[in-house]
């Protein structure tokens, strides 16, 4: 069964610049989150989508958004990119649903922004 | 999440011996803890999870301790070798959904 594939895997934008990062989850997984990965802030939540629908959002600012396809595939993008966003943008799924979470998420290798 | 510094916490150990990776935690109402390794170039890889009505849990060469009264978990592995060299992640579940707080993280250096 393929993992999680994230795309682009490296990129490098300006600042002021927007960027777009796609996702696409394990087969039948229908939550996918997103998670900043810094040096100095570490591992941070970014949001989560279930069925097309936000359900958690962390504290990023607004320039910080997602979506989610109805087959699941999510994107985020950033606009208006600063030097700080530069980060390792990691994608996570997992099945997702009601109840009590799951913390047994997939991650992906991620998207290596670089912003200059 | 948590803010932390440029330079992780480093656990070295021999190859064979057993391995103590340590997490305190901050949110007395999570009630549900994770562990997570990260290798090189990789994203987060889930090892093993636990609930706050256990204080631990066994896996395949590892297990997790919860003392809720300090709000500190532990990583307990057994038998090191080097492929288990990564930075290992605690996480609690804030709330409802996937919303996942990491702890710092802890690098272990498997030495042969």
């Amino acid at each position: 069964k393929a993992g999680v594939t994230q795309t682009p895997r490296y990129l490098i934008k300006t600042r002021g610049q927007q960027v777009t990062l796609s996702c696409s989850p394990i087969s039948g997984h229908r939550s996918v989150s997103w998670y900043q990965q810094t040096p100095g802030q570490g591992l941070q939540f970014l949001f989560e989508y279930f069925s097309e629908t936000q359900r958690n959002k962390g504290n990023f600012p607004g320039r910080f958004s997602g979506r989610q396809f109805s087959n699941s595939r999510s994107e985020m993008n950033v606009s208006t990119l600063e030097l700080g966003d530069s980060a390792l943008y990691l994608c996570a799924s997992s099945f997702g649903g009601s109840g009590r979470p799951t913390g047994e998420l997939f991650f992906g290798e991620g998207s290596r922004l670089t912003v200059l | 999440g948590e803010s932390v510094g440029l330079h992780l916490p480093t656990l070295s150990v021999q190859e064979g011996d057993n391995s103590i990776i340590n997490c305190a935690y901050s949110n007395s109402a999570s009630d549900y803890f994770i562990w997570y390794k990260q290798e090189s170039g990789k994203g987060p890889q889930f090892i093993i999870d636990i609930r706050s009505n256990m204080d631990k849990r066994q896996g395949q060469r590892v297990t997790v301790l919860l003392n809720k009264t300090v709000k500190h978990l532990s990583l307990q592995i057994a038998a090191t070798q080097p492929g288990d060299s990564a930075v290992y992640f605690c996480a609690e579940i804030e709330e409802y959904g996937n919303k996942l707080v990491f702890g710092a993280g802890t690098i272990l250096r498997v030495k042969s």
